[in-house]
């Protein structure tokens, strides 16, 4: 079956630019995470959705991240007002819950000029 | 703050050897955890597994070993081949905490497996 989506593969973006990034999951999948890996550091939590509910936001660096899915399935991660520091692949899994295995889609890497 | 730790950065086996990867964590509220494979342009694949009630998985050429006492996980691949040259992250949770939602991940292995 299919695994997990992500759009855009690239994003090329401006200093102070919003950027919206799209997750797909595996169908069936009630929980769903997104990660986030800069140049040379391991993969760093950001948030958790269980359904359409984020029981854990603990990781998102700041309010100009959020993050919401709708009907059980699609997330979209939006960065608003995008720093130079935001660059990095951002990583989508998800999994039929915790402490389930997660399955990762192949990230977004962006860009901020 | 690096919970999870692994201080090689890279490693260079022969094929048919074996390779052993290595992972130290801090935090003694980790109870779960994993090792994922990631190859250039792809997002990570999870490889295997171990909980802290045990003390060594095994699944096919892949074996997990946890020393808890020592906070220290290792995976060894055997025989190496060379599809396994990929960077290999170590991860862990809590279960039992309550943050198995959440993995902390290292900063990955680059093992190289040469002809």
């Amino acid at each position: 079956g299919a695994g997990v989506s992500q759009s855009p593969s690239n994003k090329v973006t401006e200093k102070g630019k919003d950027v919206e990034l799209r997750c797909d999951p595996i169908s069936g999948h009630t929980a769903l995470y997104w990660y986030r890996q800069s140049l040379g550091q391991g993969l760093e939590f950001l948030i958790y959705f269980q359904g359409n509910s984020a029981p854990d936001k603990s990781g998102l660096p700041s309010d100009r991240f959020s993050a919401e899915r709708t009907g059980g399935s699609v997330s979209t991660l939006t960065i608003q007002r995008t720093q130079q520091e935001d660059s990095a692949v951002y990583l989508c899994a998800s999994s039929l819950g915790p402490p389930d295995t997660q399955y990762f889609g192949p990230g977004t890497r962006l860009t901020v000029l | 703050d690096q919970q999870v730790k692994q201080n090689s950065p890279s490693l260079s086996v022969q094929e048919g050897r074996i390779s052993i990867l290595n992972c130290d964590y801090t935090n003694s509220m980790f109870d779960y955890f994993l090792w994922y494979k990631k190859y250039p342009a792809e997002g990570p694949t999870f490889l295997i597994s171990i909980s802290s009630i045990k003390d060594k998985n095994e699944d096919g050429r892949f074996t997990v070993f946890l020393n808890k006492s020592a906070k220290h996980l290792s995976l060894h691949i055997v025989p190496s081949q060379p599809g396994d040259s990929a960077v290999y992250f170590c991860a862990a949770s809590g279960v039992v905490t309550g943050t198995a939602s959440k993995l902390t991940f290292g900063t990955g292995t680059r093992l190289q497996v040469t002809l």
